[in-house]
């Protein structure tokens, strides 16, 4: 069964400066990880998905993650955020079954 | 573009009543599913649905939970006896069946509380 971590439940940044939202999964078998956003009020949306090749993974809003197999990371970043991307963030794998696993999630706050 | 719905978007009920959560997926999925997340913890998966069985299903899924595909559009929950712990976001989502490269989409939750 797979297990993942976010490092951080909140981190706070100045706009316009890079922010990068940790995660750590832990997988016996092949496993497909995501990152989903929710913003307030709303549902959880697929901000981007690693299946396999590339482990460099661009998505929606500017934000890219990094697969390292290695480290078992999944890392989210982005160079410079905005005000709008105050949300929460989670980290997610699948394996073999269709159910997902999540993280417990980060809430990134972005400041003026 | 097309999305999940979810109603009510909180419900407020008495320990010990039924409660239904309703969900109307996209509509060319083939493939739904619940989630909850309790305040301060983890989403948590419930169950698949698919071809009008169960297809997987959690520990959590025991026999006070239900699920139904009641006509063309509407998946709904139905917890029989609600208890104080079943107080949660219930999420539902649903995803084309297409295999490990599909998403599941997700509805904006309903909100329960068990008093």
């Amino acid at each position: 069964a797979q297990s993942v971590t976010q490092l951080d439940s909140q981190v706070p940044v100045f706009e316009e400066a890079p922010v990068e939202l940790r995660c750590n999964y832990s997988s016996s078998v092949s496993v497909y990880l995501f990152w989903y956003v929710q913003y307030p009020n709303q549902g959880l949306q697929l901000l981007l998905k690693y299946l396999s090749g590339s482990t460099l993974v661009k998505g929606i809003n500017g934000f890219e993650a990094e697969f390292n197999k290695s480290q078992t990371s999944f890392h989210l970043r982005k160079p410079s955020v905005h005000i709008s991307d105050t949300a929460e963030y989670f980290c997610v794998a699948r394996g073999s079954a269709r159910q997902l696993t999540f993280g417990s999630g980060t809430q990134l706050t972005v400041l003026p | 573009e097309p999305e999940v719905t979810q109603t009510p978007s909180h419900q407020v009920t008495q320990m010990g009543q039924e409660v239904i959560l309703r969900c109307v997926p996209i509509s060319n999925h083939l493939y739904f599913y619940w989630y909850r997340q309790i305040l301060g913890q983890k989403v948590e998966f419930l169950v698949s649905f698919y071809n009008n069985e169960i297809s997987e299903k959690s520990e959590i899924f025991d026999d006070q939970f239900s699920v139904e595909r009641p006509d063309g559009s509407n998946f709904t929950l139905k917890i029989r006896s609600t208890k104080l712990e079943d107080s949660a976001m219930y999420f539902c989502a649903s995803s084309e069946g297409t295999g490990a490269a599909e998403t599941q989409y997700f509805g904006p939750g309903t909100r329960l509380l068990v008093l």
